[in-house]
């Protein structure tokens, strides 16, 4: 089956912790997307990446990392300089910059 | 700058009844396409429907139908027999060529048996 997976599903982290969030996807789509949900909200873009070793911030990149080392993977590290990092993080992929976006399950952040 | 809006931050529709969620977007583009999403209470993510702004037939999957007026930049969604699984957030996205997706801030549909 072809789709997107995410892991872990949730994720407990202490302060002043990095943590990787992982995205793989087999859909052999060039383009990946890392958005945050928090309760109640839309979705902001956190980081995009257009083809592999090429990403670029989204609107809220600040605290956190990417790297697309892989076209089919695209990991996202929420650095301890992210100042409110509980939230929900979904991850996306589409074939080109104006195709319909598929999601993961996404990741359930919880920083103790 | 593209911008969604939702105006109805929750909606309720009896069983088997039609219920209409809507959207209002702006861009400056002329090429760009619209979209709804579902999200469960699994949160994840699921396309609904998709909607070329070029295309003026309205886009129809099933149950789910599109209201696209280009003119007043408005993407309404409509749901027909209403099932107890359509219960979720549904998120309206405008997506511009060479922009980047923008999502509306949602609106929570609840289905009444």
């Amino acid at each position: 089956d072809g789709g997107i997976t995410q892991s872990p599903k949730y994720l407990f982290r202490k302060e002043g912790q990095n943590v990787t969030l992982s995205c793989e996807q087999n859909l052999n789509h060039d383009a990946m997307y890392w958005y945050r949900q928090d309760p109640g909200q839309g979705l902001r873009l956190i980081y995009y990446s257009q083809i592999v070793n090429d990403f670029q911030k989204g609107d809220i990149a600040e605290g956190y990392s990417v790297s697309r080392e892989k076209k089919e993977s695209f990991p996202l590290t929420v650095t301890s300089a992210q100042k409110n990092p509980t939230a929900f993080y979904l991850c996306a992929s589409s074939i080109g910059t104006t195709d319909t976006q598929y999601f993961g399950p996404g990741t359930r952040l919880t920083v103790l | 700058a593209q911008t969604v809006t939702q105006s109805q931050p929750e909606m309720s529709v009896q069983e088997a009844e039609t219920v209409t969620l809507s959207c209002t977007y702006d861009t400056s583009e002329s090429d760009y396409y619209l979209f709804w999403y579902k999200q469960p209470p699994s949160r994840q993510m699921i396309l609904v429907i998709r909607q070329e702004a070029y295309k003026q037939q309205n886009a129809t999957e099933n149950r789910f139908s599109v209201n696209f007026q280009k003119a007043a930049k408005s993407f309404s969604l409509k749901i027909s027999d209403s099932q107890l699984g359509d219960a979720a957030m549904y998120f309206c996205a405008l997506r511009s060529y060479g922009q980047n997706f923008v999502f509306g801030p949602g609106t929570r549909l609840s289905v009444l048996p």
